[in-house]
């Protein structure tokens, strides 16, 4: 199975600020990466696929970037609303995998 | 819009069953793949099973083969998950979620509210 591991798993910014969280994977995976938030008590909803692309719906803030086993998801000038986790996924290959989270907190 | 609704979700005793389903609208059901992923405190978000739009081909993760089922009736929208020898290891909020684009290369791109199981006696 390919392993994910994010960093940090938590972290503390201000309205405003630029975040960047990383994934790392256990083995290549080329650009299929994910990246999903979820807030509490609700399910996941799709930021960004194939390590760049912005979903549908989904504020310019966010971006995404990298190929291999490093990627990134940055938020440029962090909303209220953006307080949440954050878990990227594998799509290259089944079992389909997350990483463990990235609690963004105000 | 797309709209998922999961259902089934229940306190069950080891050794026990249960079946969720996913009710979909919004979307062209039957042309789209779908999976059931859940979701723990400590394992985190774990793709459980996923089906192609047909249903002819299923996939499952090592955790749960020969015990869970997928299946889905694109009659009525509906997909399902029928979970067998359940165990505590099996207690999670069990989300449905809708593929985006291939199921060989799977992103989930909508999800339903998430149903709770619970084994335990």
């Amino acid at each position: 199975d390919i392993q994910m591991t994010q960093s940090p798993s938590s972290l503390s910014a201000s309205v405003g600020d630029r975040v960047s969280i990383t994934c790392r994977t256990s083995q290549s995976i080329n650009r299929l990466l994910n990246w999903y938030q979820q807030k509490p008590g609700k399910a996941p909803r799709l930021l960004i696929y194939g390590a760049s692309n912005l979903h549908s719906g989904v504020p310019s803030r966010f971006s995404g970037s990298g190929s291999g086993t490093d990627f990134t998801l940055t938020i440029d000038s962090l909303q209220p609303e953006d307080f949440s986790t954050y878990y990227c996924q594998q799509s290259y290959g089944s079992p389909w995998t997350f990483g463990q989270g990235t609690k963004v907190e105000i | 819009e797309v709209q998922l609704v999961d259902s089934g979700g229940a306190l069950v005793q080891p050794g026990g069953s249960l079946r969720l389903s996913c009710a979909a609208s919004g979307f062209t059901f039957s042309s789209s793949a779908m999976s059931w992923v859940r979701q723990t405190a400590g394992k985190g978000l774990e793709w459980v099973s996923s089906i192609s739009g047909s249903g002819g081909r299923t996939y499952y993760a090592d955790s749960v083969k020969g015990r869970f089922t997928i299946s889905r009736d694109n009659s009525n929208n509906t997909l399902f998950l029928h979970m067998n020898t359940l165990n505590a290891d099996d207690s999670a909020v069990y989300y449905c979620a809708k593929i985006f684009g291939s199921i060989v290369s799977v992103e989930f791109d909508s999800w339903g509210q998430g149903t709770p199981v619970t084994v335990s006696s």
